[in-house]
C-alpha cells in the first residue's frame, strides 16, 4: 500500500499569507495525485487532480505541483474561507489518502 | 447540476448490518462509477471500494473485503453500500462520491453529504 505523508500537520496563517502544503508518497505515484479540501461537517471538495489541474470552479489561487513522490499544494493568498483541512490522495496503486493538513487562523 | 443524496443516519448494534444508499442526479448514472469513502470521528479519509455504474464491476479495499457489498440500481440511479458484521471501529461517516466508470483508481469530483453510522451496544 502506498503511504502518503502530509506536512505540516497544522499550518497557522493570517489571511493574505501564502500557504504551502506538502504530500510525500512512499513510492512513485507519477502524477496521479489529487487534493481535497474539507470543512467541518462537510464532505470533501476536489481542488486539484492529476497533480496540477484545477477542478471545475476552483479559484486560481489554488495550485498544485509535483510528480513521483513529492507534491505540493499552494494557496497564493489565503482567504477566510480557505481555513480547512486538506487531504492528498493517490490513484496510481489502488487508492489511499494522506493524513491531512489543517490550515488554521493565526 | 450533479447531486448525490445519501440516506439518513443509522445506529446499529455490533454484529448487525447496515445498508447506505446514494441517489444520483444531474448526470448519466451509467457513464460514471461510485466510490465509497469513510471517515471515523476526528480521523482522516479511508477508501472502501468502488462500483461501476456501467458494468456493476466492483473493487473493495482489503480491510473490508468479505464484509462489504456494493450494488447499483440503474433504474433509479442509486448506489448502495452494505457492511455486515459491524464492529465499533466501523463507526464513521460514510460518503459516496462520483468517479470514472471503468476503474477503481479514481479521483472523485462530486460527493454525497455523508451518512453517519454509529455502532454501539
Amino acid at each position: 500500500e502506498i503511504v502518503l505523508t502530509q506536512s505540516p500537520a497544522t499550518l497557522s496563517l493570517s489571511p493574505g499569507e501564502r500557504a504551502t502544503l506538502s504530500c510525500r508518497a512512499s513510492q512513485s505515484v507519477s502524477t496521479y495525485l489529487a487534493w481535497y479540501q474539507q470543512k467541518p461537517g462537510q464532505a470533501p471538495r476536489l481542488l486539484i487532480y492529476d497533480a496540477s489541474n484545477r477542478a471545475t470552479g476552483i479559484p486560481a489561487r489554488f495550485s498544485g505541483s509535483g510528480s513521483g513522490t513529492d507534491f505540493s499544494l499552494t494557496i497564493s493568498s489565503v482567504e477566510p474561507e480557505d481555513f480547512a483541512v486538506y487531504y492528498c490522495q493517490q490513484r496510481n496503486d489502488w487508492l489511499t489518502f494522506g493524513g491531512g493538513t489543517k490550515v488554521e487562523i493565526k | 447540476q450533479v447531486h448525490l443524496v445519501q440516506s439518513g443516519a443509522e445506529v446499529k448494534k455490533p454484529g448487525a448490518s447496515v445498508k447506505v444508499s446514494c441517489k444520483a442526479s444531474g448526470y448519466t448514472f451509467t457513464s460514471y462509477g461510485i466510490g465509497w469513502v469513510r471517515q471515523a470521528p476526528g480521523q482522516g479519509l479511508e477508501w472502501m471500494g468502488w462500483i461501476s455504474g456501467y458494468s456493476g464491476k466492483t473493487n473493495y479495499a482489503l480491510k473490508v473485503l468479505g464484509r462489504v457489498t456494493m450494488t447499483t440500481d440503474t433504474s433509479t440511479s442509486t448506489a448502495y453500500m452494505e457492511l455486515t458484521n459491524l464492529r465499533s471501529d466501523d463507526t464513521a461517516v460514510y460518503y459516496c462520491a462520483r468517479g470514472p466508470p471503468d476503474t477503481a483508481m479514481a479521483t472523485f469530483d462530486y460527493w454525497g453529504q455523508g451518512t453517519l453510522v454509529t455502532v454501539s451496544s
